[in-house]
């Protein structure tokens, strides 16, 4: 069965930093790209970043590039997200979901997706 | 704003057919795959649709999509109490900021 469990969420400070982690189980975590999608609340789906399986490929939203930053560790079957400088508005909840097809350079959508991790920053 | 646009709110009967609509461009679904997604409340969202018109395992066949030219639709017929949720589209877009994208959510109320 494939599981996706998020963890690192919290309450932090405005400008402060966070990781997120995504543990992965269930499949061969080396085979699919991986993105981070957030949801503020009340409001809708907001794709964060997306990389590929050698992490040769990484895209960021225009609203945190130079702030957050993507990267995984295939042997430790875990996806991560570092984020810096965090704002007001990057309060939400965020989750992880793997690429439905193998070995992708861009996203073709996901079927599984972890449960979130809310992230909020506030003084 | 969201790159995607999608109606905010659609309600039908039970029973009833409903469509949602995506439109976008050609940086987007001009030119990739498109999926939908259910969201129940407080829940992740769920894939019921890939590459436009292709339904996962598990999922009815009273889910429908499409997709011509800039613009996608999803279809839902039969419509249940438990379809009541807010509906996403996606897509990967090739413009200067490329990336993963979503329209704004499609609210359906289920009368």
């Amino acid at each position: 069965e494939v599981q996706l469990v998020e963890s690192g969420g919290g309450l932090v400070k405005p400008g402060g930093s966070l990781r997120l982690s995504c543990a992965a189980s269930g499949f061969t975590f080396s085979d699919y790209s991986m993105i981070w999608v957030r949801q503020a609340p009340g409001k809708g789906l907001e794709w964060v970043s997306f990389i590929s399986t050698s992490s040769s490929n990484i895209y960021y939203a225009d609203s945190v590039k130079g702030r957050f930053t993507i990267s995984r560790d295939n042997a430790k079957n875990s996806l991560y997200l570092q984020m810096n400088s965090l704002r007001a508005e990057d309060t939400a909840v965020y989750y992880c979901a793997r690429d439905r097809v193998l070995r992708s350079s861009t996203w073709y959508g996901s079927e599984y997706w972890g449960q979130g991790t809310l992230v909020t920053v506030s003084s | 704003q969201s790159v995607l646009t999608q109606p905010p709110s659609v309600s039908a009967a039970p029973g009833q057919k409903v469509t949602i609509s995506c439109s976008g461009s050609s940086s987007n679904i001009g030119n990739n795959y498109v999926s939908w997604y259910q969201q129940l409340p407080g829940t992740a969202p769920k894939l019921l649709i890939c590459e436009n018109n292709r339904r996962p395992s598990g999922i009815p066949d009273r889910f429908s999509g499409s997709k011509s030219g800039t613009s996608a639709t999803l279809g839902i017929t039969g419509l249940q109490t438990g379809d009541e949720a807010d509906y996403y589209c996606g897509t990967w877009d090739t413009s200067l900021s490329a990336g993963a994208v979503f329209g704004g959510g499609t609210k359906l109320t289920v009368l």
